[in-house]
This record gives structure tokens, C-alpha cells and sequence, in this order.
């Protein structure tokens, strides 16, 4: 079963900010929302994750709801190696093992 | 930088033949997982393993099989490929913590003439 709703694409301009935004409705209170990205096919690359509050690394901020049944990772200035597939993941719980299943993804498109 | 390898990262096969793919990790990581991607599409997992001698089928059905007898080495078997294996085939690793991030190989293509 689907646990996360992604827009299948975006565009964002060279500079500005991107947004991606993803629905987690069925969320469990133990469940941390990841972010994968992959760039041409190639292996999908560790953004960040967070349970409950906001989060922020060097790549992008993760902002969670407070429901926590959405949230939105944030690519403060988005260059053009930007340009990927998006995945948002709810890790499945501990019990069976902390297993990534990826869904459909948002395939961002960074414009000069 | 993650020290996860797969190899070969493109090969060509034929019919019937025979496949291991090769995927190893340097970073003493419990936890190793096969991905299997077709071009445009999203990824499923295959087969994961928590340990030396633990496997487990994921949640698309595979052919493939899979063993681990050291903690470093996870490879994949076709015994008879099929040109219906041909795909790209990723492996990742993570510690055993049930939150751990996973890292991934640059993954093998596999086409099946």
C-alpha cells in the first residue's frame, strides 16, 4: 500500500527555493518521514528525515506538520544538479525491520 | 562518501545464462537490501538481509536469489536469465538501527538478450 502522495513533477527556477511537498495521512506515531533523491538513475542519495519537529542539514530543511500527516522538504537554493527524482518515504516500523519502500517520487526539474 | 560497490555496473547477457551480481560494503553494516528498477519507474525492494546468514524475500517477487555468508558480501543469482530481468538492479547497506540511513550502490544494468 501507498503510504505517501507525492506530485509526480515540478519545476523550480536556478536560485530560488524548492518546495516539495508530501502527503503521509496514515503516518504512526513511531514512523520518521525520510528523503531520498536520485540523480539519473543513479543510486538513490540520503537527504535527511525527522520524526516530529523541523530539521535542517547542509542539503535542504524538513518541515513536518504538526498532525505530522504532511510535510515539505525545502532546497533553499536550487541549482541545477538539483535536478532529480524526489522520494519521500515513511520507514516502516520497527518491528518489520525498518524496511525503505519508495514509492513514485516527484521528478524535479531545475530551469535556468 | 558511502563504501558501497556493485559490480559489474553494465552487462550484457545472454539468454540462459547464468548472473551473479556483486554488491559489497566496507562499512560493517548489518543490514543489506536489493532494489530492482526499471527506466522511469520506482524502485522495489526484492530481497533484504538483517545478518550473516539471514535473507528474506521483499515485497516484489523475484527470481533472483540471494546469500550472505559474510557481513561485507551480498550477492544475487539469476540461475537462467530471462529478458525479463533486464532492469537496474540496486544495493544498499544500513546499520541495524531501525532508523539508520541506507546507502546505496551506483547499481548494475542488466540487459537479457
Amino acid at each position: 500500500d501507498a503510504k505517501t502522495t507525492q506530485p509526480p513533477s515540478m519545476d523550480c527556477a536556478e536560485g530560488r527555493a524548492a518546495n516539495l511537498p508530501c502527503n503521509h495521512s496514515t503516518i504512526s506515531g513511531n514512523e520518521y518521514v525520510y528523503w531520498y533523491r536520485q540523480i539519473h538513475s543513479q543510486g538513490p542519495q540520503y537527504i535527511i528525515h525527522g520524526l516530529k519537529n523541523n530539521e535542517t542539514n547542509e542539503m535542504a530543511s524538513l518541515i513536518i506538520t504538526e498532525d505530522r500527516k504532511s510535510s515539505t522538504l525545502i532546497l533553499p537554493h536550487a541549482t541545477l544538479r538539483d535536478t532529480a527524482v524526489y522520494y519521500c518515504i515513511v520507514r516502516v516500523g520497527r518491528n518489520q525491520g525498518g524496511k525503505l519502500i519508495f514509492g513514485q517520487g516527484t521528478e524535479l526539474s531545475v530551469k535556468p | 562518501e558511502a563504501d558501497i560497490y556493485q559490480t559489474p555496473r553494465y552487462l550484457v547477457i545472454g539468454t540462459g545464462k547464468k548472473i551473479t551480481l556483486e554488491c559489497s560494503q566496507t562499512m560493517g553494516h548489518d543490514k543489506m537490501y536489493w532494489y530492482q528498477q526499471d527506466p522511469g519507474m520506482e524502485l522495489h525492494l526484492i530481497h533484504y538481509s538483517y545478518g550473516v546468514n539471514s535473507t528474506e524475500k521483499g515485497d516484489l517477487s523475484s527470481e533472483s536469489t540471494v546469500s550472505r555468508i559474510r557481513t561485507e558480501h551480498f550477492p544475487l543469482t539469476l540461475e537462467s536469465a530471462r529478458p525479463s530481468h533486464t532492469s537496474q538492479y540496486l544495493c544498499a547497506s544500513s546499520e541495524s538501527t531501525a532508523i539508520a540511513e541506507a546507502f546505496f550502490g551506483q547499481g548494475t544494468r542488466l540487459t537479457v538478450v
